[in-house]
C-alpha cells in the first residue's frame, strides 16, 4: 500500500509568520504535489515537483515556496502567512501518466490567525 | 477552460436507496476521468478511474461510473447506499502536457446518509 504522510496535522500560525509543510512518501514516486483545499473550490495545485532537487508552480502559487531535497520528502514554505492562506493542505505523489494514480496524504490543517 | 463540474453540493440520501452523483468535464482530447472519496478527517482516496474503453467503470465498495462523451459526463451511481459511504465525493480529470500531467478537480459533493 502506497504510503505518503504529513506533519504537522494540525498547526496555528500568526499573521507575518514562516509556516513550513512536510511531507515524506515511500512509493518510491517521481511526482509529489501540493494541493489546499477550500470549500467550493475542491483542490487547486499550489506546486510540483518532478523528483529530488525540482519544483514547479502550480495554478496557486503566490504566497508559496516549495522545496524538494529528497525523493521522499516535499515541503511547502509560506515565508509570509496571512490569514487567506488558512486551509486544509494535501501533499499527495503519484503518476498520472502510467499507472494513472495519486496517493494522498491525511492533509495538514492550517489557522493563520 | 479545461475544468470539471460537479453541480450538487450536497446530496441526502436514504440508507439502501440507489445514489447518483454527477460530473461535467470540459477537456479538449480523450479525458481521464477519476471519482476520489474523502471520509472525515481524511486525504483522498481514489474509488475509480477511467481511460479509454469501455464506459462503465467498476470500483470499490460497488461504486461504478458511466463515461458518456456525447454529454461530457462521467456521473458516480451505487445501487444500496450504506451509512458509510457519509463522505465527500470528488470528481477530477487529468490534465496531460507535453512535460507533465495534473488533476483538476471538481468543487465536490457532500453525500449525507440517513435512516
Amino acid at each position: 500500500e502506497a504510503a505518503v504522510t504529513q506533519s504537522p496535522r494540525n498547526k496555528v500560525a500568526v499573521t507575518g509568520g514562516k509556516v513550513t509543510l512536510s511531507c515524506n512518501q515511500t512509493n518510491n514516486h517521481n511526482n509529489m504535489y501540493w494541493y489546499r483545499q477550500d470549500t467550493g473550490h475542491g483542490l487547486r495545485l499550489i506546486h510540483y515537483s518532478y523528483g529530488a532537487g525540482s519544483t514547479e508552480k502550480g495554478d496557486i502559487p503566490d504566497g508559496y515556496k516549495a522545496s524538494r531535497p529528497s525523493q521522499e520528502n516535499f515541503s511547502l514554505i509560506l515565508e509570509l502567512a496571512t490569514p487567506s492562506q488558512t486551509s486544509v493542505y494535501f501533499c499527495a505523489s503519484g503518476d498520472l501518466d502510467i499507472s494513472y494514480e495519486q496517493y494522498f496524504g491525511p492533509g495538514t490543517r492550517l489557522t493563520v490567525l | 477552460a479545461q475544468s470539471v463540474t460537479q453541480p450538487d453540493a450536497r446530496v441526502t440520501v436514504s440508507e439502501g436507496a440507489s445514489l447518483q452523483l454527477r460530473c461535467k468535464y470540459s477537456y479538449f482530447g480523450t479525458p481521464y476521468l477519476f471519482w476520489y472519496v474523502q471520509y472525515p478527517r481524511q486525504g483522498l482516496q481514489l474509488l475509480l478511474k477511467y481511460y479509454p474503453g469501455d464506459p462503465v467503470v467498476q470500483g470499490v465498495n460497488g461504486f461504478e461510473a458511466e463515461f458518456s462523451k456525447s454529454n461530457s459526463s462521467f456521473h458516480l451511481r451505487k445501487a444500496s447506499v450504506h451509512w458509510s459511504d457519509w463522505a465527500v465525493y470528488f470528481c477530477a480529470v487529468r490534465i496531460a502536457s507535453s512535460s507533465f500531467s495534473k488533476l483538476v478537480f471538481g468543487q465536490g459533493t457532500s453525500l449525507s446518509v440517513v435512516p
